[in-house]
């Protein structure tokens, strides 16, 4: 059975800087694109990146573009994404999925809460 | 940005009784592979988005058949043939085929 398990989302400040990541189970992480997708409270749901299974593609959509970072670790079968010159837009359900256009998995998310 | 429309975007249905939901696309959706990936996701109260329909109309394994996906070019459609209870949430459909991928703004699905 898949699993993705997201964890490292607090409060933090704004301008602060985080690292989410995400446990893999139940599949051959190494072979599967993963993403970042993320749900502000009572809103819908927004891309923020993906990575190509040995790191060498890595896209993000704009708001995010220059202050997120999205790695991996296949040795680990982890997947992370480092925040940084964080915002209040920022708030929201961080969600770890597996693919690239698919989106065939998803975890519980992780609350990232931007606030002074 | 490929922007995606969604209606409606509330829907209150009788139990029993079939339901549909359309997503337009502001671009055309099939990619230089071939393939259209827009995609069909419920998401239930309180719970992360599961897949229901991907590449427009292949049901993923365990989603009952009284959903079902169709459409072509810019105008897609989720048909649910008759309404359960376990069909409560709000569903989205999310196209993977241009960047940045996007997604529809939601269609809440409650029984009258």
């Amino acid at each position: 059975e898949v699993q993705l398990v997201e964890s490292g989302g607090v409060l933090v400040q704004p301008g602060g800087s985080l690292r989410l990541s995400c446990a893999a189970s139940g599949f051959t992480f190494s072979n599967y694109w993963m993403s970042w997708v993320r749900q502000a409270p009572g809103k819908g749901l927004e891309w923020v990146a993906s990575i190509k299974q040995d790191e060498s593609e890595k896209y993000y959509v704009d708001p995010v573009k220059g202050r997120f970072t999205i790695s991996r670790d296949n040795a680990k079968n982890s997947l992370y994404l480092q925040m940084n010159s964080l915002r209040a837009e920022d708030t929201s359900l961080y969600y770890c999925m597996r693919g690239l256009r698919l989106g065939d998995s998803w975890g519980q998310g992780t609350l990232v809460t931007v606030s002074s | 940005d490929v922007v995606l429309t969604q209606s409606p975007l509330s829907l209150p249905v009788t139990l029993g009784q079939p339901a549909s939901i359309s997503c337009r696309s502001s671009q055309g959706l099939v990619h230089s592979d071939g393939n259209t990936y827009l995609n069909w996701f419920q998401q239930r109260p309180g719970q992360s988005p599961r897949r229901l329909i991907y590449q427009v109309s292949t049901r993923d394994s365990g989603v009952p058949d009284r959903f079902s996906g169709s459409g072509s070019g810019t105008d897609f459609t989720l048909k649910i043939s008759r309404v359960e209870t376990e069909d409560v949430g709000v569903f989205y459909c999310m196209q993977g085929t241009h960047w940045p991928f996007t997604f529809g703004p939601g269609t809440k699905v409650d029984i009258k």
